[in-house]
């Protein structure tokens, strides 16, 4: 079975502040998915990234970053000097090789304030 | 391309009433899903389907019906709305590469739906 967690609930800090985002996940597969999705407070949950397990490589994507670490199953989100729109709950999510779902953490709220 | 669409965006029943939520993706995907969204909670996988005709069981599927006869339509039905029905659900698209069955999932905009 895949687990994900994500143990901070709430963050919240002042703009131009960088914000990390922890995510641990728990899985048996040797091949996995993970992924981030947004969902600003309008609802709708947006695709950020998808990463393979086989590929290790850190990313950044503008002031968005991503950093996979296989020895400790975790994949951790960074907004750099964040932005009130930053502002939403994110998701980690999870899904082994032959898995048809997503496994989702239960998403950290992050409020920048202005 | 609309992406993935979802009618209606809010809906109030009441205990015992049916509805049917409706899903469409224009995005020639073989792969769609239904999952649910409760209050401070990730998502939660109802019903999935692989292609037009086929349907399976996600982790939550009792209240729920789905059928798949299109490749863009995926409704899902609730029969006797129950309050523990009360949720926000979302229909979400995939097309996974040969000889995977995961992949990116493109979520619509989500049903948020109170049984009263």
């Amino acid at each position: 079975a895949q687990k994900v967690t994500q143990a901070q609930t709430e963050i919240s800090v002042v703009e131009k502040e960088d914000v990390t985002l922890d995510c641990v996940y728990e899985t048996r597969d040797t091949t996995y998915y993970l992924f981030w999705y947004k969902q600003p407070p309008s609802g709708e949950l947006v695709f950020l990234i998808r990463r393979n397990s086989f590929d290790e490589q850190n990313e950044i994507s503008g002031r968005y970053s991503w950093n996979f670490q296989k020895s400790t199953s975790s994949f951790n989100f960074t907004i750099t000097a964040s932005q009130v729109v930053d502002s939403a709950v994110y998701f980690c999510a999870l899904s082994g090789f032959n898995d048809y779902k997503l496994s989702f953490g239960a998403g950290t709220t992050v409020t920048v304030r202005a | 391309n609309a992406g993935v669409t979802q009618t209606p965006k809010f809906r109030i029943l009441k205990i015992g009433q049916s509805m049917t939520l409706q899903c469409t993706q224009d995005m020639n995907h073989n792969y769609m899903y239904w999952y649910r969204q409760d209050p401070g909670m990730g998502l939660k996988l109802i019903y999935y389907s692989v292609g037009a005709g086929i349907t399976d069981k996600g982790e939550v599927p009792n209240g729920y019906n789905v059928s798949r006869s299109t490749t863009e339509d995926f409704p899902l039905r609730l029969e006797l709305a129950a309050p523990s029905q009360t949720s926000v659900y979302f229909c979400a698209s995939s097309y996974p590469e040969r000889g995977r069955n995961t992949d990116t999932q493109y979520f619509g905009p989500g049903t948020r739906l109170t049984v009263l």
